[in-house]
């Protein structure tokens, strides 16, 4: 079945370094999300990426679809305390009726250094 | 409005019990959803449902029961609780389907002894 893949799994950082992480999928995905867990919190949706190649961008952070449809990633530019928790991207598993399941990477962990 | 919200927030089982995790959402949102989150797994789901009355599996069903009765409510059931269940476990809504952004419930922390 379709699996989506994130790497890497926990990134340390120091403050006001950037910071990437990626997702791949087997499989052609309708449309991308990510979401954003903050530490004892639940997920958070940051955005849906839905066009081959699509860029978009929200301050600091910098989402890309690729162009086959099958991987993605979030850019943090100059990272600040408040971005720490785990990020995960997730793509809808489509079926004769739809999407009805959203299958989720393994998230990757950020914690920053002040 | 209140979003979606779930009950206990806590809870510590012994195995063998059986219990309801609670989930509500007030969006009169069609899909809701039931995950499992474990120490680098992702979430995993368990159960979803697209409408009142319809549900099926998700990809670790095994143990758990749900219904849908009404839109706003998605009961999580577990039958005979094992230390496997031992998880936090989140229950989400959106609009129609997987395609839509999730809101995702506060979470119910669960310990099996």
């Amino acid at each position: 079945g379709q699996q989506v893949m994130q790497i890497p799994q926990y990134q340390h950082v120091q403050e006001g370094e950037d910071f990437t992480t990626y997702c791949n999928s087997s499989t052609t995905l309708s449309n991308i999300q990510w979401y954003k867990q903050r530490p004892g919190g639940h997920p958070v949706f940051l955005i849906q990426l839905v066009k081959s190649g699509e860029v978009k961008k929200q301050k600091r952070l910098t989402f890309q679809f690729g162009e086959a449809k099958k991987n993605s990633s979030l850019h943090i530019t100059a990272t600040q305390t408040t971005d720490v928790g785990t990020y995960f991207c997730a793509g809808p598993r489509m079926s004769g009726q739809g999407a009805q399941k959203l299958v989720f990477g393994q998230g990757t962990r950020l914690t920053i250094n002040p | 409005n209140a979003g979606v919200t779930q009950t206990p927030k806590f809870q510590v089982l012994k195995t063998g019990q059986s219990m309801t995790l609670q989930c509500a959402q007030d969006m009169n949102h069609e899909y809701m959803s039931w995950y499992r989150q474990d120490p680098g797994m992702g979430l995993r789901l368990i159960h979803y449902s697209v409408g009142a009355g319809i549900t099926d599996q998700g990809e670790v069903p095994n143990g758990y029961n749900v219904s849908r009765s009404t839109t706003e409510d998605f009961p999580l059931r577990l039958l005979s609780a094992a230390p496997s269940q031992t998880s936090v476990y989140f229950c989400a809504s959106s609009l129609t389907s997987a395609y839509n952004e999730q809101f995702f419930g506060p979470g119910t922390r669960l310990t099996v002894l």
